[in-house]
């Protein structure tokens, strides 16, 4: 079955505590991103990748790092986590051919920080 | 720097009757997607309009675009509770702006009332 998968699905951590949610697409999508989304704000970029190695900021990137070292993975990091993180992640991917950026989305991540 | 509005963002509506949301965008891009995301649920892809005129249907919901005036409007014929949800427009990258980041709308929530 085509999918994104993220893990963990929920998510509660301390200030400060590092940690890593993955994303996995198994479509061979180039494009793969990560958003977050917050009430009356909507969705946000955070960072999106065009493929392997290749990685750029989106809207909100202060706080994240990315890695593309392989096409199907798209790990989110926060390396210091603080409260103003707390939010619903999503990672989508997308099939770059013909200039498409329909997004498919993952089942979201509930990331709570205290 | 993309923007992109929805109006409205709010729309309670009942059984029946017609409405429209619209999706206005503020520099050039040629293709536009429309998402539904169910409560507590991930995003879906809902439409994807490639071209200037593009008008796509799917049961009770239409889509169109406009790119001359940066106008999408996803039009609601005869609502019925199944259609509550909050629904998400995203104009593609301008390409040739150097940047492939994506911007979404707030979302209109809509909800359809018996």
């Amino acid at each position: 079955e085509a999918q994104v998968t993220q893990n963990p699905r929920y998510l509660i951590t301390v200030t400060g505590k590092k940690l890593t949610v993955t994303c996995s697409q198994n479509m061979n999508h180039e494009y793969m991103s990560w958003y977050r989304q917050d009430p009356g704000l909507g969705l946000r970029q955070i960072y999106y990748s065009m493929n392997v190695e290749v990685t750029d900021k989106g809207d909100v990137p202060e706080g994240y790092k990315v890695s593309r070292k392989e096409k199907r993975n798209f790990p989110l990091i926060l390396e210091s986590p603080s409260p103003n993180q707390t939010s619903l992640y999503f990672c989508a991917s997308s099939f770059l051919g013909q200039g498409s950026y329909e997004q498919y989305f993952g089942p979201g991540t509930r990331l709570t920080v205290t | 720097e993309l923007k992109v509005e929805q109006n409205p963002l709010f729309l309670s509506m009942q059984e029946g009757k017609n409405y429209t949301i619209y999706c206005n965008y503020s520099t050039t891009s040629d293709r536009l997607y429309w998402y539904r995301q169910d409560p507590g649920k991930s995003l879906e892809s809902l439409f994807v309009l490639l071209s200037n005129g593009a008008v796509k249907q799917e049961g009770r919901l239409m889509a169109s675009l406009d790119t001359k005036a940066r106008l999408s409007t996803l039009h609601i014929t005869a609502a019925v509770h199944d259609l509550s949800a909050t629904y998400f427009c995203a104009p593609s990258p301008s390409f040739g702006a150097g940047s492939y980041q994506l911007t979404f709308g707030k979302g209109t929530k809509l909800s359809v009332i018996p």
